[in-house]
Formats: C-alpha cells, sequence, structure tokens
C-alpha cells in the first residue's frame, strides 16, 4: 500500500511569488492535514480536511489556503511568499476521520524562499 | 490556545544511558500520541495513550499518562544509536477531528 506522496519534494521560490504544494493521502484515508515545520517554530498545525470540508484552521495569516478534492488529494497554496515561510510541509493522513486515530505523514515539501 | 510544552528541548546520552522526555499540557487532554522523526525523516506515529494513568511499553520505551491526564512521558531504557532522532508529544485540537498540536520536541543523540 503507498504512503502519503507529496509533490514536490523541494522548491526554491521567490519573495512575492505563490507555490501550490500537493498530498495525496495514503488510499481510504479521507482526512488530510497540512503542517509546517521549522527549527524555531516546530511542527504548526496549518488546517484539515475531511471530505473536501475544511474542518480546522490553525493560526496562520490567509495567505495560507488549501483545499481537498473528491479523490481525497489535497493542495495547499501560499501566495505572497515571505522570507519565514521557507519551512518543511507535512501533509499527513489519517483512515478515520475523527480523534484518536493515527496520522501517516507524507516526506514533505521543502519550501525555500529566496 | 491549547499549548504542549515538552522538555528538554535536546538531549545527548551515551549508547546504553536511559532518556526520558516530558510533555506537559495546560488543559486535560483526552488522549495523547508520540511521534519519533529521525534526522531528514517525517513523523511516524509511536503510540497513543487514552487512559489516565495508563503505562504502555513497546521494547525498550516506556509511555506514561498522567493521572490528571495533562502529562506525559517518554522513556528510553538502555538508548542505542538507533534511538536517534526527535521525539513529539502531541494532542489533538478538538473533538472535531484529526488536527494535532505537536509538542516543540525533544531532540535525541547518541554516542557510542
Amino acid at each position: 500500500k503507498a504512503g502519503v506522496t507529496q509533490t514536490p519534494r523541494y522548491l526554491i521560490k521567490t519573495r512575492g511569488q505563490q507555490v501550490t504544494l500537493s498530498c495525496s493521502p495514503i488510499s481510504g484515508h479521507r482526512s488530510v492535514s497540512w503542517y509546517q515545520q521549522t527549527p524555531g517554530q516546530g511542527l504548526q498545525f496549518l488546517f484539515e480536511y475531511f471530505s473536501e470540508t475544511q474542518r480546522n484552521k490553525g493560526n496562520f495569516p490567509g495567505r495560507f489556503s488549501g483545499r481537498q478534492f473528491s479523490n481525497s488529494r489535497s493542495e495547499m497554496n501560499v501566495s505572497t511568499l515571505e522570507l519565514g515561510d521557507s519551512a518543511l510541509y507535512l501533509c499527513a493522513s489519517s483512515l478515520i476521520g475523527a480523534p484518536g486515530t493515527e496520522a501517516f505523514f507524507g516526506q514533505g515539501t521543502r519550501l525555500t524562499v529566496v | 490556545g491549547q499549548q504542549v510544552m515538552q522538555i528538554p528541548q535536546y538531549q545527548h546520552v551515551q549508547e546504553g544511558e536511559d532518556f526520558t522526555t516530558y510533555c506537559n499540557s495546560s488543559t486535560t487532554l483526552s488522549n495523547i500520541q508520540w511521534y519519533k522523526q529521525r534526522p531528514g525523516g517525517h513523523p511516524v506515529f509511536l503510540i497513543q495513550l487514552v487512559k489516565s494513568g495508563e503505562v504502555k511499553k513497546q521494547k525498550r520505551l516506556t509511555f506514561q499518562f498522567g493521572e490528571a491526564k495533562k502529562n506525559s512521558s517518554l522513556h528510553i531504557t538502555a538508548t542505542q544509536t538507533t534511538d536517534v532522532g526527535t521525539y513529539f508529544c502531541a494532542a489533538f485540537v478538538n473533538q472535531a477531528g484529526t488536527a494535532l498540536i505537536f509538542g516543540k520536541g525533544t531532540t535525541l543523540s547518541v554516542s557510542s
């Protein structure tokens, strides 16, 4: 069974640009969450989707957005990139969309903003 | 808002020594999860604790959930170089989904 797939793995963007990251969850998983990981702030929750609906949102500015498609694949978009957006962006999927289930993480997308 | 604090931030041990990381929450938790992230890797689920005072073991790893369900610990006995990585505790943001709040993690290094 394939794991969580994130594309691309690495990305370099310039300040002011926008970027779209993709996440394909494990087959059958309907819950997808996104996290930002930086050395200073650690793992921070961005948003969670379940059945194409955003169910939870973290404390990030509106430049960060996401969506989920009918096949459970998810994308996140960051507009007007800032240097501080450089981070590892991790996607996690869960089989059951309820608390108490294990989260399976993808390898992440390493975003560098220059 | 809900916070999960984890200490220490870093720990270096000699191979064979024990290691413990502690996690504390400002609120009572319904459950707590632990993840391990190897250098250059992604977080991998280790275990979930649900009951007050619960203790679970996985080989050399012992996980505890406090009686008040506000703290948890992970103890590794006789560390090995394969234990190197960052250990995170995590709690659910709310009961309406699977979003997690993570502690800052404890990075363990082991010298042989």
